[in-house]
């Protein structure tokens, strides 16, 4: 069975602050993937990085960084410089990679509230 | 926007009644998905169809059937509805039949908010 953890249910921030999403998983999977999703306010949820299991290396996209550290089994995101409008909820999920079932398992997300 | 569609936005019915639920998948993607957002359960699959078949089932209830049609938009029936039930209910949809490949990346529509009154 899989299984994702967001320990934070909310976290409250200063524009411009970095703050990190934290993401732990549990899979038998030897094969996997990795997503970060955001739920705006508006309530439609946005894709943001897909990570394979074989691929630990960190990815940046702009004020977005996530790090793949498969020996703690985490997936965690963080946010440089904050800004308001990454006040969202924000799901990471996971899904194998093989034997079928490609069904994303999702946390419960974590509600970041970022304050001008 | 994802370029999936999913009407009603907002539907507020009574328990008992019977709802449908429609969505339209991105040009050319094969797979829908539904899911329910509900605060004490959070993010759910309920049912997968590919190409008109039922691919994969979740945590859907018996009360609740879906169907793909030929046009390969999407139809969630929720019947018998009680006042659990009301939740946001999401659509996504994806080229391929399943896994993690970006044929397969799923692109979520901007749910439909059920209220059971």
């Amino acid at each position: 069975a899989q299984k994702v953890t967001q320990a934070q249910t909310e976290i409250s921030v200063v524009e411009k602050e970095d703050v990190t999403l934290d993401c732990v998983y549990e899979t038998r999977d030897t094969t996997y993937y990795l997503f970060w999703y955001k739920q705006p306010p508006s309530g439609e949820l946005v894709f943001l990085i897909r990570r394979n299991s074989f691929d630990e290396q960190n990815e940046i996209s702009g004020r977005y960084s996530w790090n793949f550290q498969k020996s703690t089994s985490s997936f965690n995101f963080t946010i440089t410089a904050s800004q308001v409008v990454d006040s969202a909820v924000y799901f990471c999920a996971l899904s194998p990679a093989s034997g079928g079932s490609y069904i994303p398992t999702f946390g419960r997300g974590t509600s970041l509230i970022v304050h001008p | 926007d994802s370029g999936v569609t999913q009407t009603p936005k907002h539907l507020i019915t009574a328990t008992g009644q019977r709802v449908t639920l429609r969505c339209s998948p991105r040009s050319g993607d094969l797979s829908v998905y539904w899911y329910q957002q509900s605060l004490d359960q959070g993010l759910q699959f309920l049912i997968q169809y590919y190409n008109g078949e039922e691919r994969a089932k979740g945590n859907i209830l018996e009360r609740f059937s879906a169907q793909q049609f030929p046009d390969l938009h999407s139809e969630l029936n929720l019947s018998s509805l009680e006042l659990g039930d009301s939740a946001l209910y999401f659509c996504a949809s994806s080229l391929g039949p399943g896994g993690g490949t970006e044929s397969n990346e799923q692109f979520f529509g901007p749910g439909t908010r059920l209220t059971v009154l």
